[in-house]
């Protein structure tokens, strides 16, 4: 059974440093990963979504990086603002099964 | 572009009875998902609909918990009879098949 993990389970930095979000899963055998946000309260807004042939995707002050191989994604915000302060997920489909498995998230408080 | 709708967005229960929620997805996205999210926890996917034929319910309690999505458009998940530990967020997401997964806002329910 795919296992997805995410270190650490917080994080606390200040306004304008650059951070890594790490998040490994056990089965390679992924098909796509999806990163999303979600505020408290809230549902998931999808960040990006790395399909398993691709090493990585941007969009704005984040870039997601994918090694299949050994079972890693990092997501990097880059000049980090009060406004990324939320948990942050990850999620892989799996390629056979088609479904989705996320791992419990990184609660980030970014401080002005 | 509408998104993923969800109603009621908060239920309060006691245990022993029954609720029902509602997910209308995203237009024309042939694959919907109901997670359950409990508090401090990522995600755990319930049931995956294609069209209105069931795709995973593999994790789905059974004896308590029903869904489905007549006309493969509009989703109910029910419960009956809730109890203490079915007290989560229950969350709808829609996706064109193996693509992005889009999040309604989320139903809270509290069981006591």
């Amino acid at each position: 059974k795919q296992e997805v993990t995410q270190i650490p389970a917080a994080l606390s930095v200040p306004e304008g440093e650059n951070l890594v979000l790490n998040c490994s899963f056990t089965d390679s055998a992924i098909y796509n990963l999806q990163w999303f946000r979600q505020d408290p309260g809230k549902g998931l807004t999808s960040l990006l979504l790395i399909q398993s042939s691709q090493r990585e995707q941007t969009s704005g002050r984040l870039n997601a990086s994918l090694d299949k191989s050994s079972g890693r994604s990092t997501l990097y915000i880059a000049a980090s603002q009060p406004g990324d302060s939320a948990t942050y997920l990850c999620a892989v489909r799996h390629g056979t099964g088609n479904q989705f498995y996320f791992g419990t998230g990184t609660s980030l408080t970014v401080i002005p | 572009e509408a998104g993923v709708a969800q109603s009621p967005r908060y239920k309060i229960i006691e245990k022993r009875q029954s609720v029902a929620f509602w997910c209308n997805p995203i237009s024309g996205h042939a694959t919907l998902y109901w997670y359950q999210q409990i508090l401090g926890q990522g995600p755990k996917l319930l049931i995956q609909f294609q069209n209105n034929g069931v795709v995973d319910d593999s994790q789905l309690p059974k004896d308590r918990f029903s869904a489905e999505r007549l006309k493969g458009v509009d989703s109910t998940l029910k419960i009956q009879p809730a109890k203490l530990e079915d007290s989560a967020v229950y969350l709808c997401a829609s996706s064109l098949p193996h693509y992005e997964q889009y999040f309604g806002p989320g139903t809270r329910l509290t069981v006591t």
